[in-house]
């Protein structure tokens, strides 16, 4: 089926683990986005992507990379997990940036726990 | 800084009672306002969203908004709610210009009984 779909959906690392999460859209959009969920917090984003090969920071990029060499593709690594980074992470992607197109298409999440 | 908040964090409602969610936004030029829905175990999805001409939007399942810029307000409203509305709601503004970031609120999880 067409949509965003991302993996794991569930995932146990340990302290100091490299975890990659993937995200992956098949309406070929342009933006992608991953965002990170927390109680008190809400949505608060950690890297965009307007194209392939090309990302930007968000709101709380620290301990995290991406990359996006294709454009259906907008994995999230988390280099050296910490506890602090356990939390649900939601990508999103949009078709391009117009007032028509502003709206996001989220995934399902990844819930992650550090241990 | 910019910012979006929710006033309301929990909110519990028998159905057919009227609801109001307040979502107020921080920020010093144009933006576009939405409220995205999560209902338990689904995605996060669009209700509605605001761009311009009339400040009053309605969007699926019978909700709707006004955009009252001089308060920087952007209420989220429903007259009369369902048991299957319970979910949590969240406010997002995005500036019109620059990044494009999206800027959510934390959130209101609202539980209606039957």
């Amino acid at each position: 089926d067409a949509g965003i779909t991302q993996s794991p959906r569930y995932k146990i690392t340990e302290t100091g683990r490299q975890v990659t999460l993937m995200c992956h859209q098949t309406w070929s959009h342009s933006y992608m986005f991953w965002y990170r969920q927390d109680l008190g917090h809400g949505l608060r984003l950690i890297y965009y992507s307007a194209a392939a090969d090309i990302t930007d920071k968000g709101e709380v990029p620290d301990g995290y990379v991406v990359s996006r060499s294709k454009t259906e593709n907008f994995p999230l690594t988390l280099e050296s997990a910490t506890r602090s980074q356990t939390s649900v992470y939601f990508c999103a992607s949009s078709e391009h940036w117009t007032e028509l197109s502003y709206e996001q298409y989220f995934g399902p999440g990844t819930r992650l726990t550090v241990t | 800084a910019q910012s979006v908040s929710q006033h309301n964090h929990h909110v519990i409602l028998s159905e057919a009672a009227s609801l109001e969610l307040g979502c107020n936004y921080s920020y010093g030029g144009t933006v576009n306002l939405f409220w995205y829905v999560q209902y338990p175990g689904q995605h996060l999805q669009l209700l509605l969203k605001y761009f311009s001409g009339d400040p009053l939007v309605k969007g699926i399942k019978g909700f709707e908004a006004e955009f009252i810029k001089s308060k920087f307000s952007f209420n989220l409203r429903k007259p009369s709610v369902q048991w299957s509305d319970t979910a949590e709601y969240f406010c997002a503004v995005c500036p019109t210009s620059g990044t494009y970031k999206y800027i959510f609120g934390t959130g209101t999880r609202l539980k209606v009984l039957a």
